[in-house]
């Protein structure tokens, strides 16, 4: 079946530097994307979300950027801190669904000082 | 505003022993999940619910089961514990109001099956 995944397992990163997580989907329905982040022994928090009908969104430090083209989706964080060391997933929610999301596994992204 | 807590942090259970895991929310959510993760693999769904009173089979329903007798609660069993429900079990949340919504997620429990 279709799935997101993301391409790669760890990413280190220098504090300061910015940070790039990428994500790629297969699933051409999919219409909403939404970044977790997940600190050890804690759940998932929600950090920002895109639309199908938007390229780019951003947040706090935070931007999101989509191209439906390649099914392809990444996180940048700027001015990466120590406490943004955690896993980072993505997740995507098929057009005309209950709202079901579908998860990748997830990337590791560790802040070096 | 607590937002979604579950209960208890962390069991250890014996093959074949059963228990329920508590969601709770506060948020006056329409919509309940119960996600199992494992490692090296994304949240998986076991069961949801789009409202008081209804359930329904995800991904990964074998096993488990599901009641929402009451909006803010959703509960998780395991009737006969078996060491592949070895996981770490995550409740989510959301309105209900549109297809289109984030999750809200509790901080898990982490349940060892021997």
């Amino acid at each position: 079946g279709e799935s997101v995944g993301l391409h790669l397992p760890t990413l280190s990163v220098q504090e300061g530097d910015n940070s790039i997580i990428n994500c790629a989907y297969s699933n051409s329905a999919s219409d909403y994307f939404i970044w977790y982040k997940q600190e050890s022994g804690k759940g998932p928090q929600f950090i920002i979300d895109i639309r199908s009908n938007m390229d780019k969104r951003q947040g706090q430090r935070v931007t999101v950027l989509l191209n439906k083209t390649v099914k392809h989706l990444s996180l940048q964080i700027a001015a990466t801190q120590p406490g943004d060391s955690a896993v980072y997933f993505c997740a995507e929610n098929i057009a005309d669904s209950w709202g079901k999301l579908q998860f990748g596994a997830g990337t590791q992204v560790v802040v070096t000082p | 505003n607590a937002g979604v807590t579950q209960t208890p942090k962390f069991r250890v259970l014996k093959t074949g022993q059963s228990m329920t895991l508590l969601c709770a929310q506060d948020m006056n959510h329409e919509y309940m999940y119960w996600y199992r993760q494992d490692p090296g693999m994304g949240l998986r769904l076991i069961h949801y619910s789009v409202g008081e009173g209804t359930t329904a089979k995800g991904e990964v329903p074998d096993g488990y089961n599901v009641s929402r007798l009451k909006k803010q609660n959703f509960l998780l069993g395991l009737e006969s514990a078996a060491p592949s429900q070895t996981s770490v079990y995550f409740c989510a949340s959301s309105p209900g109001l549109q297809f289109q919504e984030t999750q809200y997620f509790g901080p898990g429990t982490r349940l060892l099956v021997l």
